[in-house]
C-alpha cells in the first residue's frame, strides 16, 4: 500500500536556525506531492507543490521543497525560520494514477519556533 | 473569495447519539472530499465525491458512518451512535480537478467532535 513518512514528529528550533523537515513515499510512479501547513488555530493551506518540472519547488514565506525521484523523497526546507512558523507541517502524495485522486498524508511534523 | 466552509465548528454529544457535519465547498469544485484527523495521527482519508458519480467509501470506518452530496455541491457526513474513538477533528476538502495539475485541495476548518 502507498504510504507517507514523515520521520520528525516534534521539533524545537531557535529563530533563524535553518529547517529541513523530511518526507518520503513508497509508490514507484509518477506523484504529485504536496506540503500543507496548519497554523495554531487555523485550517490546513497549502504551502507548496510539485506537478513537474524543475524538482526544486519554491512556496511561500520563503519555504521550498525539494523532489529527489530516486530517494523517493520531498523535503521541506527554510533557511532562517521565525517564530510565526510555529505551526504543524503535512506531506501529501497524490500518485498520478487514471482513476487516482486519493491524497496520502503524512502523520505531520509539529514545529516550534522559539523567540 | 470564499472558502470551504464547515459546520457546526465545535459539536459536543453524549456516547449513542447520532450526529451530523456539514460541508460547503467551494463553488464549481466538482470533488469533495471527508477526512479524520486524530491527535497525533495524519489526516485519515474518509470518502471522496465526484460529479454525479458513485462516492468511493472505501476510507468509511464503519457502517455508522455514512455520507451524502446533494446537488453536486453541500455534503454532510453522518456518524450514527457515535462512540468516544469516534472523538476527532473532521475536514472536508474540495478540488477543481481530481488528478494532474489544479487538482490541489483546499480544506475547510473542520468540526470538531467530542464523543463524551
Amino acid at each position: 500500500a502507498q504510504s507517507v513518512s514523515q520521520h520528525n514528529h516534534h521539533v524545537i528550533l531557535s529563530e533563524a536556525a535553518s529547517l529541513e523537515l523530511g518526507c518520503n513515499y513508497s509508490y514507484g510512479g509518477t506523484v504529485n506531492l504536496f506540503w500543507y501547513v496548519q497554523y495554531p488555530g487555523q485550517h490546513l493551506q497549502l504551502l507548496l507543490k510539485y506537478f513537474s518540472g524543475d524538482p526544486l519547488v519554491k512556496g511561500i514565506k520563503g519555504f521550498e521543497a525539494e523532489f529527489i525521484k530516486s530517494k523517493f523523497s520531498f523535503n521541506l526546507r527554510k533557511p532562517s525560520v521565525q517564530w510565526s512558523d510555529t505551526a504543524e507541517y503535512f506531506c501529501a502524495v497524490n500518485p498520478e494514477l487514471s482513476g487516482t485522486y486519493k491524497y496520502i498524508f503524512g502523520t505531520g511534523t509539529r514545529l516550534k519556533v522559539l523567540a | 473569495g470564499a472558502g470551504v466552509s464547515q459546520s457546526p465548528s465545535n459539536k459536543v454529544t453524549e456516547k449513542g447519539k447520532d450526529v451530523e457535519l456539514r460541508c460547503d465547498p467551494i463553488s464549481g469544485h466538482t470533488a469533495l472530499y471527508w477526512y479524520r484527523q486524530s491527535l497525533g495521527q495524519g489526516l485519515e482519508f474518509l470518502i471522496y465525491f465526484q460529479g454525479n458519480s458513485a462516492p468511493d467509501k472505501s476510507g468509511l470506518p464503519s457502517d455508522r458512518f455514512s455520507a451524502e452530496r446533494t446537488g453536486g455541491s453541500v455534503s454532510t457526513l453522518t456518524i450514527q451512535r457515535t462512540q468516544q474513538e469516534d472523538s476527532a477533528v473532521y475536514l472536508c476538502a474540495s478540488s477543481r480537478r481530481t488528478s494532474g495539475s489544479n487538482n490541489e485541495q483546499f480544506f475547510g476548518p473542520g468540526t470538531r467532535l467530542t464523543v463524551l
